[in-house]
This record gives C-alpha cells, sequence and structure tokens, in this order.
C-alpha cells in the first residue's frame, strides 16, 4: 500500500505558485520521498526527491518538515502546461532483491487555470 | 536519469490471443524494471519487478502465469499477456531504477483487447 496521503484534486491560477501537500507520518528514517507527474496518457514525469533536507531544481522546489511527516512541493509559476496528476510517492525498500521499488498513491489531480 | 524507449505505444488484439510488450534502457543498463498497469481514472498499479538473469516478482494477486515477464539482458525487459481477454485491456508502462535519482519511465503501450 501506498504511505502517501494527498488531496484528490487542486486549483491554481496561471502565473502563481503552486503548492502541493502530501502527508507521509509513516515515513522511515531512510526512506526518501519523491514526486513524479503524469500527463494524461504518458508516463510518469520525475520532478524530484529528497530526504530530509529541502531540495529545488529546475522544474520545482521541494519542502520537507523537520519531523518528515509533510512535505510540500512548490511549482514557482504554474503554466497550463503543469496541468497533471501529481504523485508524491515513499521509495519502499524491497528486502529480498535490495532494489526499492515506487509504490504509487492515488496523487493530487492539479488543474491550472487561465 | 535514464532513457527508456517503450514499444508498441498501442496495440488491438484479438481476446485469445498473447502480446509482447517491450521496454529498453537505450543508456543505462538496468539490472532492475519495474511493470505498471493503469486502468483509466485510476493511479499506476505495480505488477512486477523484472531482475536481469532471475525470474521476476510479482505483486499479490498479480498472476505470474498470464502475465510473463522476461529480463535477458541489461537493456531489455518484456511483459507478454498471455490469452487476452478484454478485462486485460489497460495501460501498462514500465520503469527503469538507474543510477542517481534512479527512476525513469516509458512513455506506456494501451492494450485494447477485443
Amino acid at each position: 500500500d501506498a504511505k502517501t496521503t494527498q488531496p484528490p484534486s487542486m486549483d491554481c491560477a496561471e502565473g502563481r505558485a503552486a503548492n502541493l501537500p502530501c502527508n507521509h507520518s509513516t515515513i522511515s528514517g531512510n526512506e526518501y520521498v519523491y514526486w513524479y507527474r503524469q500527463i494524461h496518457s504518458q508516463g510518469p514525469q520525475y520532478i524530484i526527491h529528497g530526504l530530509k533536507n529541502n531540495e529545488t531544481n529546475e522544474m520545482a522546489s521541494l519542502i520537507i518538515t523537520e519531523d518528515r511527516k509533510s512535505s510540500t512541493l512548490i511549482l514557482p509559476h504554474a503554466t497550463l502546461r503543469d496541468t497533471a496528476v501529481y504523485y508524491c510517492i515513499v521509495r519502499v525498500a524491497i528486502i529480498i532483491q535490495g532494489a526499492q521499488k515506487l509504490v504509487f498513491g492515488q496523487g493530487t489531480r492539479l488543474t491550472i487555470n487561465p | 536519469g535514464a532513457v527508456v524507449s517503450q514499444h508498441p505505444s498501442w496495440v488491438i488484439c484479438k481476446s485469445g490471443t498473447s502480446v509482447k510488450i517491450e521496454c529498453r534502457s537505450l543508456d543505462f543498463q538496468a539490472t532492475t524494471m519495474f511493470w505498471y498497469r493503469q486502468f483509466p481514472k485510476q493511479s499506476l498499479m505495480l505488477m512486477a519487478t523484472s531482475n536481469e538473469g532471475s525470474k521476476a516478482t510479482y505483486e499479490q494477486g498479480v498472476e505470474k502465469d498470464k502475465f510473463l515477464i522476461n529480463h535477458a539482458s541489461l537493456t531489455l525487459s518484456t511483459l507478454t499477456v498471455t490469452s487476452a481477454h478484454p478485462e486485460d485491456s489497460s495501460f501498462y508502462i514500465c520503469s527503469v531504477r538507474g543510477e542517481n535519482y534512479g527512476y525513469t519511465f516509458g512513455s506506456g503501450t494501451r492494450l485494447t483487447v477485443v
């Protein structure tokens, strides 16, 4: 099961900052938080990931609370092309195989309005 | 991240036939790949973890004899849907676990069984 909770939908005006929250209250100390987005009928696209420090790249910023139980993805200047489903994922470890799979929750459907 | 190519992007097949979907890692030797399925308006559901040179690890409830996974090389994993039925119609997506942040997704395959 997914270990994250996100609001099912959000709206944001074009040009404004979009702030997408995610709760992951059961996250373990060595688990990363990943954010992906999926535009209709395409494969998910990587946005950003982090462990405990805030992270920023050319697409977005990731703010993780000090207790790591929640995080916020920030799209600083949303455009119409940012309309997508955004997934917050905690990376789960596969003990036997030594590899780590991503388990998707329901995500947040973000709509950017002109 | 890795560059992933998934083929075909869409396929229509008759009920009872088998369909093979390919996932290629073009610039990274992938020891681990993942296969997901997505029904309309739903999230991605992990089906199995594909391991190079060994048997795939299937998620609970996924029939391994129906969804055959072969990962014979470090650049190619295939998913074969055997004896396909209309309820197998779905969007199938592969993912490659590479280095750095690690997870790149293919563009997906839309399977329609008629």
